[in-house]
């Protein structure tokens, strides 16, 4: 089976740098995919990491261990509509994501 | 917009109804996948369907059921409904299973039993 772990809620302010942590226990591994969602909207696709190592796309950076079973989205510069929900999902094999319940991130002035 | 295409958007119905929810996949996706998401809980998984065939099948109560029909569109009917069924359901398609570029996902049917 799958199981994933983040951190419930977490607060930040403007401007700042945040590390949001996501851990893993899955039957495969095809991928890690992190996505943004506000609430009441649709989930969006922040990045996606299968190997080892860094991926930076702009002020969101997201890092994969898979050794540990461990990632983190980090979040540069952060402003006030970063405020949302960051789900961690896995892709055990070919066929769907499984997701975490997600961080409610919330920014403040 | 993201090109998946959820209808209705709001849905209050009363309890043993049964209701159908419609998704139209982005264009050129052939991979639909359909999620449940209760107040404060994840995305839960229930069903894939790919051009036309069930792919996989999540926590999908029986009182459930879903199909992909030949112009890709798909519909989630839920039936005998309970006040627990009460939830943001969300479509979302992909070129292929195990899209490497991730899902895309629709604004989602909010669905209210009373």
């Amino acid at each position: 089976g799958q199981n994933i772990d983040q951190p419930t809620e977490m607060t930040a302010t403007e401007g700042a740098i945040v590390q949001i942590n996501c851990t893993y226990q899955t039957s495969g591994f095809n991928g890690l995919f992190w996505y943004q969602q506000h609430a009441g909207e649709a989930p969006t696709f922040l990045s996606y990491n299968v190997l080892d190592g860094l991926e930076e796309k702009g002020r969101f950076s997201s890092f994969l261990s898979r050794s540990k079973g461990y990632s983190y989205l980090l979040l540069k510069e952060l402003q006030m509509k970063d405020s949302a929900s960051y789900l961690c999902a896995v892709m055990p094999g070919a066929n769907n994501l499984f997701f975490g319940t997600g961080t409610r991130l919330t920014v403040i002035p | 917009d993201s090109g998946v295409t959820q209808t209705p958007k709001h849905l209050i119905t009363a309890t043993g109804q049964r209701v159908t929810l419609r998704c139209s996949p982005r264009s050129g996706d052939l991979s639909v996948y359909w999620y449940q998401q209760s107040l404060d809980q994840g995305l839960q998984f229930l069903i894939q369907y790919y051009n036309g065939e069930e792919r996989a099948k999540g926590n999908i109560l029986e009182r459930f059921s879903a199909q992909q029909f030949p112009d890709l569109h798909s519909e989630l009917n839920l039936s005998s409904l309970e006040l627990g069924d009460s939830a943001l359901y969300f479509c979302a398609s992909s070129v292929a299973p195990g899209d490497l570029y991730g899902y895309t996902f629709g604004s989602g049917t909010r669905l209210t039993v009373v």
